[in-house]
């Protein structure tokens, strides 16, 4: 597809179970960024890709939260022992290079319900 | 980073220019000045992005002042379809690399 590809687009998960949310980022782009979002919020940062590496993990809340980009295209974010705190749209963007000079696209996002 | 202050929300009729300012007192000698638009259930969009000056694009000018303290996003005759966030980012070329938003600008545009 043209655009960023996030799914699932919904999620519904019980408390204390495991869930993986998938980003299919633009063909090309080697910079991709994750982001969760709650209701009134400001997209706040988790973790940004250059490649295949984690250039920058700092958003990451705890260790219950990781993720990968084996191949440098697709990742995943996965989210161990979910709590109702994580409800969130989860966001995920890819940029060309990753500069501050090149534009971001970002996906729809995966809304997690947490219950 | 950079961090930028901007009004948390603005209510314009229909044909009328919007005018948002940012504020970034601390923006640094490589920084660019971003604009992201977000409407309900989406992602943020890019809009317009500027080091100094002036840029136009066709949905949007960005004017910013010889200090770069601070920026203003301009939306020509705004129609309801503007009504959405906007949210003013300092992206820096080196170093940390992750885009930084605030809580955004809530623009609604009224009939």
């Amino acid at each position: 597809g043209a655009g960023v590809s996030q799914t699932p687009s919904n999620k519904v998960t019980e408390k204390g179970k495991y869930v993986e949310l998938r980003c299919d980022p633009i063909s090309g782009h080697t910079a991709l960024y994750w982001y969760r979002q709650s209701l009134g919020q400001g997209p706040e940062f988790l973790i940004y890709f250059q490649g295949t590496g984690a250039a920058d993990d700092s958003g990451l809340p705890n260790d219950r939260f990781f993720a990968v980009r084996p191949e440098g295209s697709v990742s995943t974010l996965k989210i161990q022992r979910t709590e109702r705190g994580d409800s969130a749209v989860y966001l995920c963007a890819s940029s060309l290079r990753g500069l501050g000079s090149t534009e971001a696209f970002f996906g729809q996002g995966t809304r997690l319900t947490v219950v | 980073l950079a961090k930028t202050t901007q009004p948390v929300s603005m209510d314009s009729y229909e044909g009328q220019e919007v005018n948002i300012t940012c504020s970034h007192n601390n923006i640094a000698t490589n920084d660019y000045i971003t604009w992201y638009q977000q409407f309900p259930s989406q992602g943020p969009r890019f809009i317009i992005q500027g080091y100094k000056t002036k840029v136009t694009n066709e949905v949007a000018s960005l004017f910013i002042p010889a200090d770069r303290k601070s920026s203003t996003l301009s939306l020509p005759r705004v129609s309801l379809s503007d009504t959405a966030v906007y949210y003013c980012l300092v992206v820096g070329q080196t170093g940390a690399n992750n885009l930084f938003f605030g809580t955004g600008t809530r623009l609604t545009v009224i009939p």
